[in-house]
C-alpha cells in the first residue's frame, strides 16, 4: 500500500531560523509529491509539487523541497522563517489517488 | 478564476439529523474528492466524484454518502449524526487525471460541522 510519513507532528524554530519539515513515502516508482499548507480555519494550498521535472523544486513564500530517490524523501525547507509561516503543513503523493501524510504544525518564535 | 466553493461554512446540528455540504468545483474540473479533518485523526479521505461517478471510496460508514450532478458539482450526505462527526470537511477538485503532473488538487475552504 502507498503510504506518506511525516515525521514530527510538531516542529518548533525561532524566527530567521532554518526550517525543515520531513516526508518520506514509500513506493517502488518515483510519485508525483506535494506539499500544502494549512492556516486555521482554511483549506489546503498547494506550496510545491514534483513532476520529475527537477529534483529542487521552489514553491511559494520562499519554500523549497528535494526529491531524493534513493532516500525516498520530499523534505521542506526554508532557509529563513517568518512568523506567518505558522501554520500546518501536509506532504502528499499521487497514485491514481491522494495520500496524505498526517501533517506537521509549525510554530515559528519571535 | 473562481476557486472551490464550499457551502455551509459553518453549520450545527444534534445528533440523528443529517446533513448535506455542498461543493462547486473550478471550472473544468471533472474531479471532486472530499476528505474528513479532525484533529485526533487528521485527514481522512471519503471519496472522490469523476464524471457522475464515484472513482475511489475511502473506509467510511454508508451514513456518508455523495454524489456529483453533470456540471461538477457535488454534495456529500450524513446520515443520523453522531457526536463524533464533528470535523471540518473539505472538499477538492481536480482536472481528475489520474497520476499525471497536471492532476492537482485545489481545495475549499471547508464545511466546520459541529454535532450536539
Amino acid at each position: 500500500a502507498q503510504s506518506v510519513t511525516q515525521l514530527g507532528s510538531h516542529v518548533s524554530v525561532s524566527e530567521g531560523a532554518l526550517v525543515l519539515l520531513r516526508c518520506n513515502y514509500s513506493s517502488s516508482v518515483p510519485p508525483y509529491l506535494f506539499w500544502y499548507v494549512q492556516y486555521p480555519n482554511q483549506g489546503l494550498q498547494l506550496l510545491l509539487k514534483y513532476t520529475s521535472a527537477a529534483t529542487l523544486v521552489k514553491g511559494i513564500n520562499g519554500f523549497e523541497a528535494e526529491f531524493k530517490k534513493s532516500e525516498t524523501s520530499f523534505h521542506l525547507t526554508k532557509p529563513s522563517a517568518h512568523m506567518s509561516d505558522a501554520a500546518e503543513y501536509f506532504c502528499a503523493v499521487n497514485f491514481n489517488k491522494f495520500y496524505f501524510g498526517s501533517g506537521t504544525k509549525l510554530n515559528v518564535k519571535p | 478564476k473562481a476557486g472551490v466553493t464550499q457551502t455551509p461554512r459553518y453549520l450545527i446540528k444534534t445528533r440523528g439529523q443529517q446533513v448535506t455540504l455542498s461543493c462547486s468545483p473550478i471550472s473544468g474540473h471533472r474531479s471532486v474528492s472530499w476528505y474528513q479533518q479532525t484533529p485526533g485523526q487528521g485527514l481522512q479521505f471519503l471519496f472522490e466524484y469523476f464524471s457522475e461517478t464515484q472513482r475511489n471510496k475511502g473506509n467510511f460508514p454508508g451514513r456518508f454518502s455523495g454524489r456529483q450532478f453533470s456540471n461538477s458539482r457535488s454534495e456529500m450526505n450524513v446520515s443520523t449524526l453522531e457526536l463524533g462527526d464533528s470535523a471540518l470537511y473539505l472538499c477538492a477538485s481536480s482536472l481528475g487525471q489520474g497520476a499525471t503532473g497536471a492532476n492537482v488538487l485545489t481545495f475549499g475552504a471547508g464545511s466546520r460541522l459541529t454535532v450536539l
